[in-house]
């Protein structure tokens, strides 16, 4: 079974520092991943997928993701974070082996940013 | 402007009503489907369908029912049965396969008296 861990509930950085939200994950064939941003009382918004190719990728907003196959990671990263950016992030999985098209959420993690 | 429209934004019924949240998409996407979001728990799948007239349970699914008798709709009913149906519904759509991110309309918030 396909699963996502998000293992910060919160993460809390400063204006201009750089950000680093973390994602692992399990699959039984290859994974194709995403990063989704929520505000609040709002639906989610995409950010970027990894689906096959360079391990790092770029996405809206200045927001960029590394795929690490052999430590089964796809940290969501942005070099100089915003206030702007304080919402709740979500990275999901689709397994190419599982035989079905769901994709499954993490649980999400919070960001703050600080001014 | 194409999008994903879900109503009502807020809702609020009697214990024991049944009631139905709309979905509707002009994206053409092949694919819809409907989470629900608690605090902490992240989002869980309850209906997905792929193509007209056909749908799969997800995770969640019971207490609840779908149908997908147009492209563009995929309403959710959620029944007496589910125990506890307070939180936000989240409606989506994708153009399927694989490689496909899903869009998101605004989100469902029902609360049982």
């Amino acid at each position: 079974a396909q699963s996502v861990a998000q293992p910060e509930d919160q993460v809390n950085v400063a204006e201009g520092n750089p950000l680093t939200v973390k994602c692992t994950y399990s699959v039984s064939g290859n994974p194709y991943l995403f990063w989704y941003v929520q505000y609040p009382n709002r639906g989610l918004q995409f950010l970027l997928k990894y689906i096959t190719g360079d391990n790092l990728v770029k996405g809206s907003y200045g927001f960029e993701a590394e795929f690490n196959k052999s430590q089964t990671s796809f940290h969501l990263k942005k070099p100089s974070a915003l206030v702007s950016d304080s919402a709740l992030y979500f990275c999901a999985v689709r397994d190419t082996g599982a035989g079905s098209y769901q994709l499954t959420f993490g649980k999400g993690t919070k960001l703050s940013v600080i001014p | 402007d194409g999008g994903i429209t879900q109503s009502p934004k807020y809702l609020f019924r009697k214990e024991g009503q049944n009631v139905t949240l709309s979905c509707e998409q002009n994206l053409n996407h092949d694919a819809m489907y409907w989470y629900r979001q608690d605090p902490g728990q992240g989002l869980r799948l309850i209906y997905y369908s792929q193509i007209v007239n056909d749908f799969q349970k997800g995770d969640i699914a019971e207490g609840y029912s779908v149908s997908r008798e147009k492209k563009e709709s995929f309403p959710l009913t959620v029944t007496s049965a589910q125990k506890n149906p307070t939180a936000f519904y989240l409606c989506a759509s994708s153009m399927g396969g694989h490689t496909g991110e899903l869009f998101f309309g605004e989100g469902s918030r029902l609360t049982v008296l």
